[in-house]
């Protein structure tokens, strides 16, 4: 069974940093290409982030060009988002999803980020 | 970028009965058309992908058609299960989008 699981958020001043984790599981990892999704409070989903299979190529929404890192760890089977410089309109839950190979076949349960003083 | 439109809204619609979602994009996008389905406090959940094929474990009364620009979802005899929020999505181009979604409500 797909398993993924976030983990990192919570809250944090305007201008700092967070970075989550995604843990995958009962999968081959190092197969697949990762994105991370987000969805602010009532809203819908954005596209923040996509990682290919060997973590050669990387993707980012304009929103988060230059502020976000996506990166993986195949031996460890897990996926990460360095968040920096993050604004209140970052504010969002915090989806991973694996390609499938382009669509988002299979969804975590999400991790929340509160950018707030 | 692709910006994805849905339609309608709200959708009302009593058990039993169809519903039809809409959903348009800015340019074409072939047929690299994805459907989710939301429940409050939920992740979003795979249908739909290549616009007409059904996601592992998805009910038949799901369908989907479409290509190009122009899609539709239908759900042909709403289960109370099947009320949520639907969203239609791109992955075509960089940066894949999503429409603002459908909520599917009971009449």
């Amino acid at each position: 069974e797909v398993q993924l699981l976030e983990s990192g958020g919570g809250l944090v001043q305007p201008g700092g940093s967070l970075r989550l984790s995604c843990a995958a599981s009962g999968f081959t990892f190092s197969s697949y290409a990762m994105t991370w999704v987000r969805q602010a409070p009532g809203k819908g989903l954005e596209c923040v982030s996509s990682i290919s299979d060997t973590g050669g190529s990387t993707l980012y929404a304009d929103s988060v060009k230059g502020r976000f890192t996506v990166s993986r760890d195949n031996s460890k089977n897990t996926l990460f988002l360095q968040m920096n410089t993050l604004r209140a309109e970052d504010t969002a839950v915090y989806y991973c999803a694996r390609a499938g190979p382009y669509y988002l076949a299979y969804w975590g349960q999400g991790t929340l980020v509160t950018v707030s003083s | 970028e692709i910006v994805m439109t849905q339609s309608p809204a709200t959708l009302s619609v009593s058990p039993g009965e169809g519903a039809t979602l809409s959903c348009r994009a800015s340019q074409s996008v072939s047929s690299n058309l994805a459907w989710y389905q939301q429940k409050p406090g939920q992740a979003p959940r795979l249908l739909i992908y290549g616009a007409s094929t059904r996601a592992t474990g998805i009910p038949a009364r799901f369908s989907g058609s479409g290509s190009g620009t122009e899609f539709t979802l239908t759900i042909s005899s709403l289960q109370s299960e099947d009320f949520a929020v639907y969203y239609c999505q791109q992955y075509n181009n960089w940066p894949r989008t999503f429409g603002q979604g459908t909520k599917v409500e009971i009449k």
